[in-house]
């Protein structure tokens, strides 16, 4: 199973919203809500940020949303903070578990 | 408290073989499903293999199929990764995550692969 397609990096300045592209197929992505999102900072575990496509776990802050259309799922960070600076992958559960490539995020 | 700590990563040559444990605690580790995920140096995350609660079930990502093997002791609260026939592409940090949606992690373990 390929990848799923991220950008290789965005970026924003504080106080401004990013948004984060999960391309994958009308096999995974597109026909499954089992998307979820994760943050990885330097030398540093993941963390669930959204899963089954726009839930968020008791903690994650409510400047991350998620959303999907079609074969696509979006991650949004409104509100940008310097902490949220980290790379984030996006993960299709549908019967094998595939990742994204992977997303830097700067914070300017 | 919560967590997952996981164990056996070192170097190996090429061929070689290595079991890697994950140690669980602060939870009902045999009510999850669980994933050993990987990271090569520099690069993404790699989901390798899960396994269901009662480890009637087991998956594995194509590259490890037929030389990992994904086990479970829940009267122990551990969860294993067997792998044999090492290559310099497993080279990683693996890192072991509880349910289907990765909610908790380890804070992974390396293991090199090289002469």
């Amino acid at each position: 199973q390929s990848a799923l397609t991220q950008p290789a990096s965005v970026s924003g300045s504080p106080g401004q919203s990013i948004t984060i592209s999960c391309t994958g197929t009308s096999s995974d992505v597109g026909s499954y809500n089992l998307v979820s999102w994760y943050q990885q900072h330097p030398g540093k575990a993941p963390k669930l940020m959204i899963y089954e496509v726009s839930k968020r776990p008791s903690g994650v802050s409510n400047r991350f949303s998620g959303s999907k259309s079609g074969n696509t799922a979006s991650l949004t960070i409104s509100g940008l903070q310097a902490e949220d600076e980290a790379d984030y992958y996006c993960c299709s559960y549908a019967g094998s578990v595939v990742f994204g490539g992977g997303t830097k995020l700067t914070v300017l | 408290e919560v967590q997952l700590v996981e164990s056996g990563g070192g170097l190996v040559q090429p061929g070689g073989s290595l079991r890697l444990s994950c140690a669980a605690s602060g939870f009902t580790f045999s009510s999850y499903w669980m994933s050993w995920v990987r990271q090569a140096p520099g690069k993404g995350l790699e989901w390798v293999a899960n396994i269901k609660q009662d480890g009637s079930e087991k998956y594995y990502v194509d590259s490890v199929k037929g030389r990992f093997t994904i086990s479970r002791d829940n009267a122990k609260n551990s969860l294993y990764l067997q792998m044999n026939s090492l290559r310099a592409e497993d080279t990683a940090v693996y890192y072991c995550a509880r349910g289907r949606w990765f909610g908790l992690w380890g804070q992974g373990t390396l293991v090199t692969v090289s002469s």
